[in-house]
């Protein structure tokens, strides 16, 4: 199985960017599959945030989509979350996961994102 | 779009089976077979038990299986063990515009 490993900033401001990127360790992004990413509030369920094909294709969630942008540069397999205008709400475990083909067999260990000032 | 419906928690005892139920509608459940279910323990990543209703992932025990009636798609575990208290989610991929709808969660106990 492919290994995914989420990194960034793991307190963001009010009113600002959140941006995460999700690397993916002896696999390259090229080989197929769409790849995701989700986000748990504390304490609550999951959430499907948008996926991403390596060839740009994406899909977003309509609550979500004025808000993110998700890019991939395949020259280092990696694929980024941008969420704007955050708020307390984004607070939340980030995930990132690759899609089988309608399941995600492969996720990141997850990062907590606090949206505090 | 609405998230699937799971029971907030499951009990049994070690040995024993149980069923988590996970109701949605004719435009996820009812119309795809892409139904999946995942196992969460605190603080860790989901892993995939089961993939397009009744397919066990990779490495994962016999003692879980999966099907679908209607809008209706459930999760058994039998044999129920210690290390099967966890989180447990079912999702969908639906005909909406949100692509997958995940469960409401059910928290299984083993007693």
């Amino acid at each position: 199985q492919v290994q995914l490993q989420e990194s960034g900033p793991g307190l963001v401001r009010p009113s600002e960017t959140l941006s995460l990127t999700c690397t993916l360790s002896d696999y390259s992004i090229t080989n197929g599959y769409y790849w995701v990413w989700f986000r748990q509030p504390p304490g609550k369920g999951l959430e499907w945030i948008g996926s991403i094909y390596h060839s740009g294709n994406t899909f977003y969630n309509p609550s979500l989509r004025s808000r993110i942008t998700i890019s991939v540069d395949t020259s280092r397999s990696q694929f980024s979350l941008e969420l704007s205008s955050v708020t307390a709400a984004d607070t939340a475990v980030y995930y990132c996961a690759k899609d089988q083909g309608f399941s995600f067999d492969s996720w990141g260990q997850g990062t907590l994102v606090t949206v505090s000032s | 779009q609405s998230a699937l419906t799971q029971p907030a928690s499951v009990s049994g005892s070690p040995g024993q089976s149980i069923t988590i139920s996970c109701t949605g509608t004719s435009g996820d459940i009812g119309r795809y077979d892409y139904v999946s279910w995942y196992q969460q323990h605190p603080g860790k990543a989901p892993k995939l038990l089961i993939s397009d209703v009744n397919y066990r992932s990779s490495g994962v025990s016999v003692r879980f299986s999966g099907s679908k009636s209607g809008n209706t798609a459930s999760l058994t575990i039998s044999g129920l063990q210690a290390e099967d208290e966890a989180d447990y989610y079912c999702t969908s991929y639906t005909s909406g515009t949100v692509i997958y709808v995940f469960g409401t969660g059910t928290k299984v106990t083993v007693l």
